[in-house]
């Protein structure tokens, strides 16, 4: 059972325009939710995460909105330049009180931007 | 920068043969995790360490997948025998012991099945 349901599965922008892509998820016991990068032939690498006690979070271009009533969140990349092309993941982790966090990914959605 | 270290990068092996993967991950990080990331998926959890202790194997294919952190630093995936369906990226993630930490991702293992 997917954890977390991402979309679109493909997106595609012209560069300087906003790319924004969802995620939803069932377990509210989620406490954290990060948004990877990956790059081909790479491992994913953290992009920018948020708490559920926050609703948005900004970092440079990037910006998570956080809805927790609709146990939604979306990535929103502003001025999208052809070098964010890449395949991006949302992500929900939970925290153990013994210690470890269980991460679980969405399906990605691969970005392009068009010069 | 520490990184998490995977090898080999690429592996091809004949179906039924036995293959297997290594991990070193960032020093001081207690939590492991290979992962499995069919081409075009989202990455799937295999098995997740926690220390030399496996916390969460429940979507690791017993039957032909051992895992081992024998002395809780680096670890050891191995598939016995290999199968087509195998064929995929092995991603080996770490990450320290507390609420909300990021896990680091190595560059992965590429398996292919023939």
């Amino acid at each position: 059972q997917q954890q977390v349901k991402q979309s679109p599965q493909s997106l595609i922008v012209q560069k300087g325009g906003i790319s924004i892509i969802n995620c939803a998820y069932e377990n509210t016991a989620f406490d954290y939710f990060p948004w990877y990068q990956q790059f081909p032939g790479k491992g994913p690498a953290l992009l920018i995460a948020i708490r559920p006690d926050v609703s948005e979070k900004k970092e440079g271009r990037f910006t998570i909105s956080f809805n927790k009533s609709a146990k939604q969140f979306s990535l929103h990349i502003m001025d999208s330049q052809p070098g964010d092309s890449a395949t991006y993941f949302c992500a929900a982790s939970i925290y153990w009180g013994t210690g470890a966090n269980n991460l679980f990914f969405g399906t990605g959605t691969r970005l392009t931007v068009i010069p | 920068e520490a990184e998490v270290a995977q090898s080999p990068r690429y592996k091809i092996t004949e179906k039924s043969q036995a293959v297997a993967f290594w991990c070193d991950p960032i020093s001081g990080h207690a939590t492991l995790y290979w992962y499995r990331q069919i081409l075009g998926q989202g990455p799937e959890l295999l098995v997740q360490f926690q220390d030399e202790s496996v916390v969460d194997d429940s979507q690791l294919p017993k039957d032909r997948f051992s895992a081992e952190r024998l002395k809780g630093v680096d670890s050891t995936l191995k598939i016995q025998p290999a199968e087509l369906g195998d064929s995929a990226m092995y991603l080996c993630a770490s990450s320290r012991d507390s609420p909300n930490t990021e896990a680091f991702f190595g560059q992965g293992t590429r398996l292919t099945v023939v």
